[in-house]
């Protein structure tokens, strides 16, 4: 066990529709990082959050937003639904530089 | 930036022989490297990082890799497979120091233990 939770572990949903995906950082840890893996993308950097602020963003759709609330949490907001976008969504945390530690995952399905 | 390539998507061994997995890292910086593991339906698990220390790294489960900068590489091996060493493995770089700490990963290669 990581001490990164996600959930929910496993989102069915129709194309067009609207998801949130949520991640509690281990304890201690400032910084969260989003992360899709999909077959044909292999595991891609989406975004990092540091202390509520956005730092990087990486191959991130504009459909896709997140945000770091203040206890740290983070949410990664999926919209306007394609099937492409089928994928497992992983969330990252860390103190700053450190090693990242992983959470287990939320499949996205859309169908 | 920063990009990295492994050799062979499937590598299948014996249980009880040498494990090794390769990775080729390009990094316009000095790189800091990884290697994690996947096992089916779970996240990744860090095995060992290379941070510009020592070059040879030990990491959990008997697992080590050697950083060799002449070669842009850092393969992962282990000597005895074990059946419980069958998962996906990942390489990735981040940028050594500055603000930009985020994970390139590999493609991954599928680990097969074979009785």
């Amino acid at each position: 066990d990581s001490g990164v939770t996600q959930t929910p572990k496993h989102l069915i949903t129709a194309t067009g529709q609207r998801v949130t995906l949520r991640c509690s950082p281990r304890s201690g840890d400032l910084s969260v990082y989003w992360y899709q893996q999909s077959l044909d993308q292999g595991l891609q950097f989406l975004i990092q959050y540091y202390n509520g602020e956005e730092r990087a963003k990486g191959n991130i759709l504009e459909r896709f937003s997140a945000q770091q609330f203040p206890d740290l949490h983070s949410e990664l907001n999926l919209s306007s639904l394609e099937l492409g976008d089928s994928a497992l969504y992983f969330c990252a945390s860390s103190v700053t530089g450190g090693e990242q530690f992983f959470g287990p995952g939320t499949r996205l399905t859309v169908l | 930036a920063q990009s990295v390539t492994q050799l062979g998507s499937h590598v299948s061994v014996s249980e009880g022989a040498l494990v090794l997995l390769r990775c080729n890292y390009s990094s316009s910086v000095p790189p800091y490297l990884f290697w994690y593991v996947q096992y089916p339906n779970q996240g990744l698990q860090l095995l060992l990082k290379y941070t510009s220390a020592a070059t040879l790294v030990k990491g959990i489960n008997g697992f080590e890799a050697e950083f060799k900068k002449s070669e842009t590489s850092f393969h992962l091996t282990k000597p005895s497979a074990h059946m419980r060493d069958a998962a996906e493995y990942f390489c990735a770089v981040r940028a050594g120091g500055g603000s930009n700490y985020k994970l390139t990963f590999g493609k991954g290669t599928l680990l097969t233990v074979n009785p």
